[in-house]
Parts: C-alpha cells; sequence; structure tokens
C-alpha cells in the first residue's frame, strides 16, 4: 500500500525555521517526483514546490521562493522542506504528494499543520 | 502564473441529479488538468487526470472534458458521498496551480 506520511510540524514564531519531513512507503520512492501542497485554515489548496528524480530539478511557489528549500534522501525514503523566515500566511497543513507521470498528484499524505504566531 | 478559474464557487444538489463544475485557464494548458475531491479533514482525492482520464478506483459517474482554456468536471448522477470540495489543477508549466474550489452540498 501506498503510504505518505507527513511529520515536523507545530507552532512557531514569525521569522523562525522549521523542517517538514515525509516518509513514503509502498513504492518505489526514488523513481517519482514528489510535490509539496498546503492549504491555509479554510482556504483553498497551493501549490509549494516540487522536486524530480534524482533531485535533477527544484520548481517553487513565487509565495515561497528564496525562503522554502525542498529536498530528498532516497536512501531513506524521504522528501524534506526547510522554510525560514516564515511568516503568519505561511500557517497552513502542508501536504506532501506523488507525482504520477503526466497525471497530477494520485497520492498524497495527510498533512502537518504549520502555525508561525508569536 | 497560469490562473484557474472554477464555477460556481457553492453549488447544492440533490440526489440523482447531474452536476457539473467548470474551469477556465488564464492560457491554453493543453489537456495538462486535473480534478481532485476533497472532504473535510482529509487529503484531497485524485479523480481525473489529461483532462478527461478516469484515475483507477474513481466511480465512472465522474467524467471529464475539455482542452485548451475551457474544461468541465460532470458528476453524472450525484450520490450523498460526493459532498465536498472539488479542485482544478494544472500541471502544463511551473508554477502549478489550483482552481479555488467548488463547495458541493446535497440538498
Amino acid at each position: 500500500e501506498v503510504q505518505l506520511v507527513e511529520s515536523g510540524g507545530g507552532l512557531v514564531k514569525p521569522g523562525g525555521s522549521l523542517r517538514l519531513s515525509c516518509a513514503g512507503s509502498g513504492f518505489t520512492f526514488s523513481t517519482y517526483s514528489i510535490n509539496w501542497v498546503r492549504q491555509a485554515p479554510g482556504k483553498g489548496l497551493e501549490w509549494v514546490a516540487s522536486i524530480s528524480t534524482s533531485s535533477s530539478y527544484v520548481y517553487y511557489a513565487d509565495s515561497v521562493k528564496g525562503r522554502f528549500t525542498i529536498s530528498r534522501d532516497d536512501a531513506k525514503n524521504s522528501l524534506f522542506l526547510q522554510m525560514s523566515s516564515l511568516r503568519a500566511d505561511d500557517t497552513a497543513v502542508y501536504y506532501c504528494a506523488r507525482v504520477q507521470s503526466l497525471a497530477g498528484l494520485d497520492y498524497w499524505g495527510r498533512g502537518t499543520l504549520v502555525t508561525v504566531s508569536s | 502564473d497560469i490562473q484557474l478559474t472554477q464555477s460556481p464557487s457553492t453549488l447544492s444538489a440533490s440526489v440523482g441529479d447531474r452536476v457539473t463544475i467548470t474551469c477556465r485557464a488564464s492560457q491554453s494548458i493543453s489537456s495538462w488538468l486535473a480534478w481532485y475531491q476533497q472532504k473535510p479533514g482529509k487529503a484531497p482525492n485524485l479523480l481525473i487526470y489529461r483532462a478527461s482520464i478516469l484515475q483507477s478506483g474513481v466511480p465512472s459517474r465522474f467524467s471529464g472534458s475539455g482542452s485548451g482554456t475551457e474544461f468541465s468536471l460532470t458528476i453524472g448522477s450525484l450520490q450523498p458521498g460526493d459532498f465536498g470540495t472539488y479542485y482544478c489543477q494544472q500541471y502544463y508549466v511551473y508554477s502549478w496551480t489550483f482552481g479555488q474550489g467548488t463547495r458541493v452540498q446535497i440538498k
């Protein structure tokens, strides 16, 4: 069974940093691009970042570019999102999601909540 | 960035009704569009990809159509479990973008 499990969320002060993790299982992690998508409370979905296989390509939403870094460790079947200079509007549930080739995001984790507040 | 505009924002329909949600892109995205259903407190679930291909395991009452800038998701016969919020998403070019969502309520 394909599973993605996020962790690392929590309460952080504005300007602070946080590192999210996503553990994949039930599939060959290294052969898939993986994305981060977030959802602010009561709001819609916002694509955040994407990393291709072998970390060849990374892409970021303008709203996080220069502040967030996506990375992966295929030996540990893990995806990461290093977040810095956090702002109140970064408050959201952060999901990791697997990219089905040419077909969108076919498996999602349950999400981890990040709250940026003083 | 490519903007996706969904309509309506909210709809209320009865069990058995045929329901259609539209998604308009600010520029052509060919057929690189997916549809997701999200229920409260849950992660989104992929329904349709490449504008019209049904994801494995998704009931056949869901269908998608369109290309270029105009797309639609149709639920052929609305069921009680179809409540939730539906999102379109383009994956034609980065930054990927989502529509603002359409909330479907059962009368």
